[in-house]
């Protein structure tokens, strides 16, 4: 089966930095996304990563480690609006598996 | 950025009634989409594949019987949920994917919220 873990809750002040982790088990991997979630609704695309590394886009960060099966999103300078849903997801070459899901509470 | 559209929004149905949802990418052709169904709080969780001009390919645990799956074009899948009970009740997503290099991306519709009474 797959499996994507990821630490349910997180709360971080704002305008500080905050890390969501995501592990993967997955029969098959081409990439790993990371969406976000506000409540009632639908995800929207923050990032994709195919290669290890670090991508940038603007306060958003994200990183990949094939070799660990581990991923991990970096929101720097957080606002009140960064709080949501996170998921990681990733691409099987066929399919797109969600993980658990971070709550992200940005608190003054 | 691409557009995916889904209709209706809400849709509240009795008992034992079919629903039709529409998935559709608006301003680029999918090859592939995707229906996922989201209870409260919880994680998106993948029902099934959609392929144009092909059958769903569903996940493990889900009835395809129950829910039906066409794909009749490249910019339209329909999702009907068959004889619906309340345990059906859910927020129902569509998305459809592209691929630009080696990034795969999924565009994801505004979702379908089903209460069945």
């Amino acid at each position: 089966g797959q499996s994507l873990e990821q630490p349910s809750e997180v709360t971080a002040v704002e305008g500080a930095i905050v890390q969501i982790n995501c592990t993967y088990q997955t029969s098959g991997f081409y990439g790993l996304s990371w969406y976000q979630q506000h409540d009632g609704g639908a995800p929207t695309f923050l990032s994709y990563n195919a290669l290890d590394g670090l991508e940038e886009t603007g306060r958003f960060s994200s990183f990949l480690s094939r070799s660990d099966s581990y991923g991990y999103l970096l929101l720097q300078e957080l606002q009140m609006k960064d709080s949501a849903s996170y998921f990681c997801a990733v691409f099987t070459g066929n399919q797109f598996y969600f993980g658990t899901g971070t709550s992200l509470t940005v608190i003054p | 950025g691409a557009v995916v559209s889904q209709h209706p929004s809400w849709v509240i149905c009795k008992s034992g009634t079919s629903v039709k949802i529409e998935c559709r990418s608006l301003d680029f052709q999918a090859t592939t989409m995707f229906w996922y169904r989201q209870f409260p709080k919880q994680s998106l969780m993948l029902m099934a594949t959609s392929n144009e001009g092909s059958k769903a390919t569903y996940e493990q645990g889900v009835e395809k019987d129950k829910f039906l799956i066409n794909h009749a074009s490249l910019t339209l899948s329909t999702l009907t949920v068959t004889s619906a009970h309340p345990e059906d009740s859910s927020f129902y997503i569509c998305s459809a994917s592209t691929i630009q290099g080696l990034q795969e991306t999924q565009y994801f519709g505004p979702g379908t919220r089903l209460l069945v009474l």
